[in-house]
């Protein structure tokens, strides 16, 4: 069974400008999450998903950040614009409801320049 | 509020000794404890979880914790270090009243030598 996947991997850009992450759940997870990871850090929930709603987004940067799920799978978070203190690791999570055990993907990797 | 502190940022043992990953958690609620480890890389991945049944869980790769509550403390243990053992670890809490929210620790590092 396929895990979460999460794309890119990594990503370089420059400051000021737009990025964009990718992930798929694990099929059939209902609930999906996405945290936030700095460097020598444990990750903070940035928002969670149950279906296409967004009920928990209450440490999204909502200036800068920006997430989607629209048919209740994928799901696309951006960032626009980027700044230097936005490198970090964007971890996807999902569950099977919202109180189960959190799968996570490996990442995306953000360096800004 | 919830929260935990892993009190040791970095750990080094040899191989066939033992491990000891020290968390003290804090939590309004009846709180559900877990263990994360994180290969260089790779996705998070659960090691072991306790939810209020027995006190003394079992997880995989012959890793277990001991939940104390009058200690508030959920220390991770292994009799026998093994070279694929290193890696990142994070001590995890979560209210059973908050909707699954995880609350990660900052993480110990753990290192294995010859």
């Amino acid at each position: 069974e396929a895990g979460v996947v999460q794309s890119p991997r990594y990503k370089i850009i420059e400051k000021k400008q737009p990025v964009a992450f990718w992930c798929n759940p694990i099929s059939g997870h209902n609930t999906l999450y996405w945290y936030l990871q700095n460097l020598g850090q444990g990750p903070e929930l940035l928002i969670r998903y149950e279906n296409e709603e967004a009920v928990d987004d209450s440490q999204l940067p909502k200036d800068r950040f920006s997430a989607e799920r629209l048919k209740g799978v994928d799901s696309t978070l951006k960032i626009q614009p980027a700044e230097l203190g936005d490198s970090a690791v964007y971890l996807c999570a999902s569950s099977l409801g919202g109180r189960n055990e959190q799968f996570f993907g490996p990442g995306t990797r953000l360096t800004v320049l | 509020a919830q929260s935990v502190t892993q009190l040791d940022s970095h750990v080094s043992v040899s191989e066939g000794t033992p491990v000891l990953l020290r968390c003290n958690y804090s939590s309004s609620y009846s709180p559900s404890l877990f263990w994360y480890v994180q290969h260089p890389n790779k996705g998070l991945q659960l090691l072991l979880k306790y939810t209020s049944a027995a006190t003394l869980v079992k997880g995989i790769n012959g890793f277990e914790a001991e939940f104390k509550k009058s200690e508030t403390s959920f220390h991770l243990t292994k009799p026998s270090a093994h070279m694929s053992d290193a890696a990142e670890y994070f001590c995890v809490v979560s209210d059973r009243g908050g909707g699954n929210k995880l609350t990660f620790g900052t993480g110990t590092q753990l290192k294995v030598e010859l």
